[in-house]
Formats: C-alpha cells, sequence, structure tokens
C-alpha cells in the first residue's frame, strides 16, 4: 500500500501568521494535487504540479514540488480565517489508474 | 467550467430501502470516480470508470452497485446499507486516470451525506 504521510496533522494558528505542510513519500507521482475540503464538502482542487522542483503560487499559497516527484509542501504567508480547512495532497502514479490521498492536515486559523 | 455536481445533498434511508446517488460532469472527462468519507479521514476509493467501462472496485460489499450510463452520468445504487454505511460519498472525474500529467488530476463535486439508520 502506498502511503502520503503529511504534517502536521493539526495546526492552530492565529490570523496573519505563516505556516507550511508537508506531504512525503517513498514513490514517485506524475503529478500531486492538493486540496482543501471544508466539513460536509467536497474537496476543491487549488493546484496540480507536475515538474520535479516546480514552484506554484495561488495569492499566498505557494506550492512546491520535490526534486524526486516524491514529495510536496504548501506554504501559506499570512494566515486568514477563510484558509481554515482540511489540506490533502494526492498524489498519481502513471500506471495506478487512481490517486494516493495524503493522511490530511487539518488548519484552524483563529482571530 | 470544472463543475461536478451531485444529487441529494443529504439521504438519509432505513437499511430495507433502495436509494440511488447520481453525479454529473460536462467537462468531456472520461473517467469518473466514487470515494466514500468517513469524518476527519481522507477519502477512500470505491469505484473507477474508464469510458464508460469499470475499470477499478476496490473491494466494495455488492450492497453498493455502479452504473455508468453514459460518460457525463455515473451513478451508485445502494440496497441494503448497515449504519457503518452512513458517510460522505463523493464523485469525481478527470480527463483520464492516468497518462498525460494534467490530465490525471480529478475534480470532486459537492458529495452526498449519507445516513443509515
Amino acid at each position: 500500500t502506498q502511503l502520503l504521510e503529511q504534517s502536521p496533522q493539526f495546526l492552530s494558528i492565529q490570523e496573519g501568521e505563516n505556516l507550511t505542510v508537508y506531504c512525503n513519500s517513498s514513490s514517485v507521482f506524475s503529478s500531486l494535487q492538493w486540496y482543501r475540503q471544508e466539513p460536509g464538502e467536497g474537496p476543491v482542487l487549488l493546484v496540480t504540479v507536475v515538474t520535479g522542483g516546480e514552484v506554484k503560487k495561488l495569492k499566498r499559497l505557494t506550492f512546491q514540488f520535490g526534486d524526486a516527484r516524491k514529495d510536496s509542501s504548501l506554504h501559506i504567508t499570512a494566515a486568514q480565517p477563510g484558509d481554515t480547512g482540511l489540506y490533502l495532497c494526492a498524489g498519481a502514479e502513471r500506471t495506478a489508474s487512481k490517486l494516493t490521498f495524503g493522511t490530511g492536515t487539518r488548519l484552524q486559523v483563529t482571530l | 467550467d470544472t463543475e461536478v455536481t451531485q444529487t441529494p445533498k443529504h439521504l438519509v434511508m432505513g437499511m430495507t430501502n433502495k436509494k440511488s446517488l447520481k453525479c454529473e460532469q460536462h467537462m468531456g472527462h472520461r473517467a469518473m470516480y466514487w470515494y466514500k468519507q468517513k469524518a476527519k479521514k481522507p477519502p477512500e476509493l470505491m469505484f473507477v470508470y474508464s469510458y464508460e467501462k469499470l475499470s477499478i472496485n476496490e473491494s466494495v460489499p455488492s450492497r453498493f452497485s455502479p452504473e455508468c450510463p453514459n460518460s457525463s452520468l455515473l451513478n451508485l445504487h445502494l440496497h441494503a446499507l448497515q449504519p457503518e454505511d452512513s458517510a460522505l460519498y463523493l464523485c469525481a472525474s478527470s480527463f483520464r486516470t492516468s497518462g498525460a500529467k494534467y490530465q490525471e488530476t480529478q475534480y470532486f463535486g459537492p458529495g452526498t451525506r449519507l445516513l443509515v439508520l
């Protein structure tokens, strides 16, 4: 069974702080997605990264794909309460025809 | 448009009922997926359809029966469910299941929250 470990599992911070979430595996992925999910709703796609070493920015969110395409990170600058949610990474292996989901990071941003 | 729609939003059913969940996308995607998600856990894959054919069944009990009538629609038929089947059921779609990198990206619907009494 392929595993994607995310850390930390839970993070509670105040508005304005910065944070980084990590997603690590021993497997090589052809692409990796990051999603944010709110309670009772479906995961919303934030980004797809496909090239080793790739960095993508989405407003205050910065995503990086590891050089070997085995790991990824999500950095949030100046967190806001609207960033609260469950963050999931998910890797696609070329021949697997399905995603391997990370264990999830629950972020809570308070005023 | 990257929208996947699911109906109903909420469903309460008894263990003897028969019900169906519906999923629809009009993005031209040829891969569609059913997931089950328990609270505070990542989604668990149930079924994968590729070009309207079932390609993956993750050893799901037969009380769950998927159906893909055409390339835009995906159904999940439910019969004789158990209370432990209560969960959020998510549908997703992608251009293809694998191959070209961005084509693997899955887009999720809002989910159906199912409660089995």
